[in-house]
């Protein structure tokens, strides 16, 4: 099975950082992914981490720990821009090897 | 370029009026899918095609019927629309359902409401 937990909101103000955990469980993954997903848009895509570590692209950061089940997505230099809602996700080998999402994390950046 | 491309935009049915949502690829991916986004459900994936001429039941499948018409085009099909469908439905694709295929390209969407 698969099971991906986020927080369902957080809140920041312009210019700072903030981070959006998301803990899986899951027997099997080829590697987790984040994507962004204004009101009333589509998900688009924002990264992905195969391997244990960090990954950075811009303002974006995002990490992946296999041993803990746990991986991250790291926003600095929060613009206004980037008020959305955002969803981890999976490469569920025990689900076909489909795209499994978290629930979605809205954040809210305040001026 | 289009990418995923979905229609109809927005939907109202009745109960037990049928619909065919479509939706076309133009990047020549392998795989599409079919989510549905209910608030604080995240997405939800209804059924997927791995490639062209094979579909497969996902999370949430019931009420719902699929075609993979070609490489570039898969619908979905409500057959007896039900209150419990509405939703907003997102077509996807990917290069291949393999290791190396981390990105789903997401449409705009369809928000459908019955009543």
């Amino acid at each position: 099975g698969q099971s991906l937990e986020q927080p369902s909101e957080v809140t920041a103000v312009e210019g700072a950082i903030v981070q959006i955990n998301c803990t899986y469980q899951t027997s099997g993954f080829y590697g987790l992914s984040w994507y962004q997903q204004h009101d009333g848009g589509a998900p688009t895509f924002l990264s992905y981490n195969a391997l244990d570590g960090l990954e950075e692209t811009g303002r974006f950061s995002s990490f992946l720990s296999r041993s803990d089940s746990y991986g991250y997505l790291l926003l600095q230099e929060l613009q206004m821009k980037d008020s959305a809602s955002y969803f981890c996700a999976v490469r569920d080998l025990n689900y076909g090897q489909n795209f499994v999402f978290g629930p979605g994390t809205r954040l809210s950046v305040l001026p | 370029n289009a990418g995923v491309t979905q229609t109809p935009k927005f939907q109202v049915l009745k109960t037990g009026q049928s619909m065919t949502l479509q939706c076309a690829q133009d990047m020549n991916h392998n795989s599409m899918y079919w989510y549905r986004q209910d608030p604080g459900m995240g997405l939800r994936l209804i059924y997927y095609s791995a490639s062209e001429g094979t579909t497969d039941k996902g999370e949430v499948p019931n009420g719902y019927n699929v075609s993979r018409l070609n490489k570039r085009e898969f619908s979905l099909r409500l057959e007896s629309a039900a209150p419990s469908q509405t939703s907003v439905y997102f077509c996807a694709s990917s290069e291949a359902l393999t290791r190396v295929d981390t990105e789903a390209f997401f449409g705009q969407g369809t928000r459908l409401t019955v009543v």
